[in-house]
């Protein structure tokens, strides 16, 4: 089955800072893949998402890089921000588009 | 912004009573999920309904859980009796279609005494 990991459970980062976060999937037919933060008390908040023909994807201060070779993607966030501090999840999804998700990183971000 | 509604917000319970969650989509979404997430832990789904039909409720506990989605819109889900390992994260999602990007409400907090 699909498993999911993440590189570091923290990620403490100084503010202005770009912050990078880490993920490996293990199936390689996986073919989409999405960033979720999730806020202490909250549900996880859509990010970012890229499918398996890109291997970049840019938004606004994120990017996701995909390697689908070594199936590893990351969540780059440029400027880090106090109000990014939270826990992100990195999901993967497959041909019966059921995510799996990562168990999370926590971004702690010091002023 | 549409967003995913999901009451109560905080439920506490004692063990082998019923508890039930409700979830409204967001509007014109065909599929709907719910997700369980323990402290710590990432969500993990438990059912994922499209349109009022299941098509997948294979890491649903049915001998105490039960989900239902009767006119394709807003869904409940009901535990009963609900057990000290309940507790968790029940969060509701939903897409456009199932290939879409999901979408999450704001969750409810089950604490099972």
């Amino acid at each position: 089955g699909e498993s999911v990991g993440l590189h570091l459970p923290t990620l403490s980062v100084q503010e202005g800072d770009n912050s990078i976060i880490n993920c490996a999937y293990s199936n390689s037919a996986s073919d989409y893949f999405i960033w979720y933060k999730q806020e202490s008390g909250k549900g996880p908040q859509f990010i970012i998402d890229i499918r398996s023909n890109m291997d970049k994807r840019q938004g606004q201060r994120v990017t996701v890089l995909l390697n689908k070779t070594v199936k590893h993607l990351s969540l780059q966030i440029a400027a880090t921000q106090p109000g990014d501090s939270a826990v992100y999840f990195c999901a993967v999804g497959g041909a019966t588009n059921k995510l799996i998700f990562g168990t999370g990183t926590l971004l702690a971000v010091q002023p | 912004e549409a967003e995913v509604a999901q009451s109560p917000r905080y439920k506490i319970t004692e063990k082998s009573q019923a508890v039930a969650f409700w979830c409204d989509p967001i509007s014109g979404h065909a599929t709907l999920y719910w997700y369980r997430q323990i402290l710590g832990q990432g969500p993990e789904l438990l059912v994922q309904f499209q349109d009022e039909s299941v098509v997948d409720d294979s890491q649903l506990p049915k001998d105490r859980f039960s989900a239902e989605r009767l006119k394709g819109v807003d869904s409940t889900l009901k535990i009963q009796p609900a057990e000290l390992g309940d507790s968790a994260m029940y969060l509701c999602a939903s897409s456009l279609r199932s290939e879409e990007t999901q979408y999450f409400g704001p969750g409810t907090r089950l604490l099972v005494l």
